[in-house]
């Protein structure tokens, strides 16, 4: 059975720090891993995507790098904003049931 | 549509009755998802649609969950009897379905629908 893990489960930052999100899986048998940003009362909005056969995506300030055989990710987020604050869901597509798990999400905080 | 859209934003309900949540997924897209997020928890994994193929429904957690997608396109989520511990917000995703191996494909989410059973 897949299980998703993000360490840390919150994080509070200065402005301006840059800062990385761990994200962990147990099984490497993945389509994709996705990072998400969810905003209070909000659903999600996909950042970025990683297929299983590349390393990293990047956009802007973040860059997402994949794992797969030891089952890790790592979301980088370069001078951090207030803009920023919000839980970052990582989530990973398997091969064999073709459903999307996602993680517990790291709470961000920047601060000022 | 230009999103994928869910109804109501907001129910409230008493503890007994059914209730249906709907989600309409972005036009095109073959695969959809519902999710439930409890206060301050993850993303529980309820039920997936993909095109024709039998729904993967491992992760409702009773009989009183029931969901179904009309035309491939609109579903409908029912939970029956509603308990105290259903309140939740639900919510779904699509996605479209390019290739059989299905690397590329983005999830789409919607506001979800804030359920509190009284």
């Amino acid at each position: 059975k897949q299980e998703v893990t993000q360490i840390p489960a919150a994080l509070s930052v200065p402005e301006g720090e840059n800062l990385v999100l761990n994200c962990s899986f147990t099984d490497s048998a993945i389509y994709n891993l996705q990072w998400f940003r969810q905003d209070p009362g909000k659903g999600l909005t996909s950042l970025l995507l990683i297929q299983s056969s590349q390393r990293e995506q990047t956009s802007g300030r973040l860059n997402a790098s994949l794992d797969k055989s030891s089952g890790r990710s790592t979301l980088y987020i370069a001078a951090s904003q207030p803009g920023d604050s919000a839980t970052y869901l990582c989530a990973v597509k398997q091969t064999s049931y073709d459903k999307v798990i996602f993680g517990p999400g790291t709470s961000l905080s920047v601060i000022p | 549509g230009a999103g994928v859209s869910q109804s109501p934003s907001n129910k409230v309900t008493e503890k007994g009755k059914d209730v249906e949540l709907r989600c309409d997924p972005i036009s095109g897209h073959t695969a959809l998802y519902w999710y439930r997020q409890s206060l301050g928890q993850g993303l529980e994994f309820l039920i997936y649609f993909q095109g024709n193929s039998a729904p993967d429904k491992s992760g409702l957690p009773s009989d009183r969950f029931s969901a179904e997608r009309t035309g491939g396109s609109v579903s409908t989520l029912t939970i029956q009897r509603t308990q105290q511990e259903d309140s939740a917000v639900y919510l779904c995703a699509s996605s479209l379905r390019v290739t059989a191996t299905a690397t590329n494909e983005k999830l789409f989410f919607g506001s979800g629908t804030q359920l509190s059973v009284l």
